[in-house]
């Protein structure tokens, strides 16, 4: 149980073009998935919160204009990049919430893997 | 916001043996994980292990919430646990807040 799926799992682009990856929990609900960022050989920061049917949250520093997230129903989260420059490329991972009893931890997608020339 | 402090960051093992990796932390964390990112960029969770200890097959965790730390033990090391071992926490927001990884090599 407790799987996450990503798509696209990489994705080249050209500078100013968008890009949206989808994030799915395939065998429960989650009302709280969270979007990361992670550059070559660093850790995970988090970007923003997504809550079903709710504004997303974003971490200090993170453009929501620029990051849009969009959480519709309890098992899809989406997440586009306007207007994509090199600087965005990234691995981006999501992750779902799943609490209750006594855990309360994130399972994550595969991530995926934006290149922007 | 909390300081995490990984430990070592660097790891290079010969299969079979054993290691610990250690998270410190400048305060006290709530619902620490420990996760383990394949070179594909997978991250697995292995533990949630907010206070005690775990025990997975050849893994364990320990957490000692009052004096800040948590210890992950990898016994008889496998080529397959090759990675990046993550700390994980949750901060002020909902997401976790990761330390810098150990990056594990197991050479057989």
């Amino acid at each position: 149980g407790a799987v996450v799926s990503q798509h696209p799992s990489w994705v080249i682009c050209k500078s100013g073009t968008s890009v949206k990856i989808e994030c799915r929990s395939l065998d429960f609900q989650a009302t709280t998935m969270f979007w990361y960022r992670q550059f070559p050989k660093q850790s995970l920061m988090l970007m923003a919160t997504s809550n079903e049917g709710s504004k997303a949250t974003y971490e200090q520093g993170v453009e929501k204009d620029k990051f849009l997230i969009n959480h519709a129903s309890l098992t899809l989260s989406t997440l586009t990049v306007t207007s994509a420059h090199p600087e965005d490329s990234s691995f981006y991972i999501c992750s779902a919430r799943v609490w209750g009893g006594d855990t309360d931890t994130q399972y994550f997608g595969p991530g995926t893997r934006l290149t922007v020339l | 916001g909390i300081q995490v402090e990984q430990s070592p960051p660097d790891l290079i093992l010969q299969e079979g043996a054993n290691s610990t990796l250690r998270c410190n932390f400048s305060d006290s964390v709530n619902n620490l994980q420990w996760f383990h990112q394949n070179p594909w960029g997978q991250l697995i969770n292995l533990f949630y292990i907010p206070s005690g200890t775990k025990q997975n097959g050849r893994l364990s965790a320990t957490t000692v919430a009052t004096e800040r730390y948590s210890l992950l033990y990898i016994s008889s090391s496998q080529t397959t646990d090759s990675g990046v071992y993550f700390c994980g926490f949750r901060g002020g927001a909902d997401g976790l807040t990761f330390g810098k990884g150990t990056h594990l090599i197991i050479q057989p």
